[in-house]
């Protein structure tokens, strides 16, 4: 069973940094591009980045470039979101998505149960 | 960047009514549309991609049609599960962006 579940949201003060993490389990994570997306309270769906199956390729959009950067660590199975300079626009629910055949262009086929992030002093 | 609209934003309908949400993009995106369901306090589930393909384990009465800039999901026969939000996504590029979202309400 494909599981993605993601951890590190908390309440932050604007400017500041939260690393956030998803832990995968059910597939070869190796083979599959991962993004993560997000959702402000109240408000619809948001796609942040994305990153390959080897790591080697990334995106990211454009509210959030230059301030985020996305990384995995195919050893232990991990995605990550580092997030700096946050703002009070960043704050969402954060969910860690698996790209249905493992293609970085491709829809998303499984999601985690997302991370809240709050962005306020 | 691709622009994703969606109509109507609200639909009130009734077990059993066919019900049809339309979903347009400011460009041709060929068939590389998604449809997911979101409840309330739950992750969107994925019903359709590839605008006509039935993901695995959603239900026949779910279908998906278009191409190029207009979209259409369709419920043949609304369920009591069906009442949720759904948002179309299209991924013909890498700046992927979802719809803002119909509401289905029980009428």
């Amino acid at each position: 069973e494909v599981q993605l579940v993601e951890s590190g949201g908390g309440l932050v003060q604007p400017g500041g940094s939260l690393r956030l993490s998803c832990a995968a389990s059910g597939f070869t994570f190796s083979s599959y591009a991962l993004s993560w997306v997000r959702q402000a309270p109240g408000k619809g769906l948001e796609w942040v980045s994305t990153i390959s199956g080897s790591g080697g390729s990334t995106y990211y959009a454009d509210s959030v470039k230059g301030r985020f950067t996305i990384s995995r660590d195919n050893s232990r199975n991990t995605l990550y979101l580092q997030m700096n300079s946050l703002r009070a626009e960043d704050t969402a629910i954060y969910y860690c998505v698996r790209h249905k055949g493992g293609y970085s262009s491709s829809c998303f086929d499984y999601w985690g149960q997302a991370t809240p992030v709050t962005v306020s002093s | 960047d691709i622009q994703m609209t969606q109509s109507p934003s609200t639909l009130s309908a009734s077990v059993g009514d066919r019900v049809t949400i339309t979903c347009r993009a400011s460009q041709s995106i060929s068939s590389w549309l998604a449809w997911y369901q979101q409840k309330p306090g739950k992750a969107p589930k994925l019903l359709i991609y590839k605008a006509s393909s039935l993901e695995s384990g959603v239900p026949s009465r779910f279908s998906g049609s278009g191409s190029g800039t207009e979209f259409t999901l369709t419920i043949s026969s609304l369920q009591p599960d069906d009442f949720a939000t759904y948002y179309c996504q299209q991924y013909n590029s890498y700046l992927f962006t979802f719809g803002p979202g119909t509401k289905v309400a029980i009428k």
